[in-house]
């Protein structure tokens, strides 16, 4: 089937410091996958994508790159900041434009 | 642009009542949305797909009777939880795709919190 794994656990970090949130996925062919981002009180915005294999898809100063080798889409971020503190949910797209979600990741950036 | 409300975004209702939840794209048109339910520290489950003019497709282990979804105009659908029980509690997530834009873009409604007491 098609689901998406997100590393458990909230991730804690002082501003400045890098983050990285894996993602790995389970497919059948190679989807579209995505990077949303839900901070308190909205829903969720698209942060990034990428469509086929070795595509880096960026915004804001987060990065994640399709990589089908090892079936991952790790975000990264070199220098968080308080803005950044959100759920961070990875995604693959299957069927008719449906979306797979993995459990989200709650980030909190410290001062 | 591209903005997605629901309402109400919190309920409370007792035990055997029906609550509806409205999905309202606010400036663009949405030919297709999509109903999410979210458990705390679980991720969102896709529960049925609204296609406007149509019959809603839902999704394996979705009860249609119990989820009625009605999609009138390209602009909103709705949710009726039928006969509510406490397991039916949990935050409730539309999305819709606009039909100008790419073909994968989803966006979200803030959700609504549903307590069956």
């Amino acid at each position: 089937g098609n689901s998406v794994t997100q590393m458990e656990g909230p991730v804690t970090l002082s501003e400045e410091a890098f983050l990285t949130i894996n993602c790995t996925y389970t497919a059948t062919g190679y989807p579209s996958l995505f990077w949303y981002v839900q901070y308190p009180g909205e829903g969720l915005q698209l942060l990034l994508k990428a469509t086929k294999a070795d595509d880096k898809g960026s915004n804001k100063g987060f990065e994640a790159t399709y990589r089908k080798e090892t079936t991952s889409f790790h975000l990264e971020k070199g220098s968080v900041q308080v803005s950044d503190s959100a759920v961070y949910f990875c995604a693959l797209v299957y069927g008719n434009n449906r979306l797979a979600f993995g459990k989200g990741n709650q980030v909190v950036v410290i001062p | 642009g591209a903005v997605v409300s629901q309402h109400p975004s919190r309920v409370i209702c007792k035990s055997g009542t029906s609550v509806k939840i409205e999905c309202r794209s606010l400036d663009f048109q949405a030919t297709t949305m999509f109903w999410y339910r979210q458990f705390p520290k679980q991720s969102l489950m896709l529960m049925a797909t609204s296609n406007e003019g149509s019959k809603a497709t839902y999704e394996q282990g979705v009860e249609k009777d119990k989820f009625l979804i009605n999609h009138a105009s390209l602009t909103l659908s709705t949710l009726t939880v039928t006969s509510a029980h406490p397991e039916d509690s949990s935050f409730y997530i539309c999305s819709a795709r606009d039909l100008s834009q790419a073909r994968h873009e989803q966006y979200f409604g803030p959700g609504t919190r549903l307590t069956v007491t």
